[in-house]
């Protein structure tokens, strides 16, 4: 499965957007971007995914660029719950999930 | 949505004892299952992948005769911690796909494990 690359860490404002973003540069032609995220101590959370085409649903939207070598995951109105570790996992269809390091994002009141 | 459930949440044991984990899909069926283990602020590693009927696949580097894994049911795997030592502590974490939405995995809430 291609890499992924996140920034370690990012803070942003309750009730604003949130942009994380995730280089995946060597991705393949029939890999997919998910999205999870996973708050303190507990399993993680599927958010979203796509192939090539953005998506949305009601969690985030998922934005990937034309060439698929990165996307970016918008947290329309982010929360206090929002606050958690996101990970962006490219994979082939078929099961398998590899997390990376992901990105601690804090939300701030 | 799906739920799955892990048993129990915390356990702590003494070094040389086997733990059991269990991990369970509560309203769906699931022919396979994946177990992982987190080491404080690190990321999750997937473990194993566990097969309904069939004999568990290992991920390269974990031992297949410490970590027991069976899946005697749709609804049910088991792992199985044997020889327990101070460095099996971990957060063991379960997760299972739903049907045929292979993207959207379900994580149970995982079962914290102390070796003493």
């Amino acid at each position: 499965d291609a890499k992924t690359t996140q920034p370690p860490s990012m803070d942003c404002a309750e009730g604003r957007a949130a942009n994380l973003p995730c280089n995946h540069s060597t991705i393949s032609g029939n890999e997919y971007v998910y999205w999870y995220r996973q708050i303190h101590s507990q399993g993680p959370q599927y958010i979203i995914h796509g192939l090539k085409n953005n998506e949305t649903n009601e969690m985030a939207s998922l934005i990937i660029t034309e060439d698929r070598k990165s996307s970016t995951l918008i947290l329309p109105h982010a929360t206090l719950r929002d606050t958690a570790v996101y990970y962006c996992i490219v994979s082939l269809n078929d099961y398998k999930l590899s997390f990376g390091a992901g990105t601690t994002v804090t939300v701030r009141a | 949505g799906a739920v799955v459930s892990q048993h129990p949440s915390r356990v702590i044991c003494k070094s040389g004892t086997s733990v059991k984990i269990e991990c369970r899909s509560l309203d769906f069926q699931a022919t396979t299952m994946f177990w992982y283990r987190q080491f404080p602020k690190k990321s999750l590693m997937l473990m194993a992948t566990s097969n309904e009927g069939s004999k568990a696949t290992y991920e390269q580097g974990v031992e297949k005769d410490k970590f027991l894994i069976n899946h005697a049911s749709l609804t049910l795997s088991t792992l199985t911690v044997t020889s327990a030592h101070p460095e099996d502590s971990s957060f063991y974490i379960c997760s299972a796909p739903v049907g045929k939405r292979l993207y959207e995995q379900y994580f149970g809430p995982g079962t914290r494990l102390t070796v003493t």
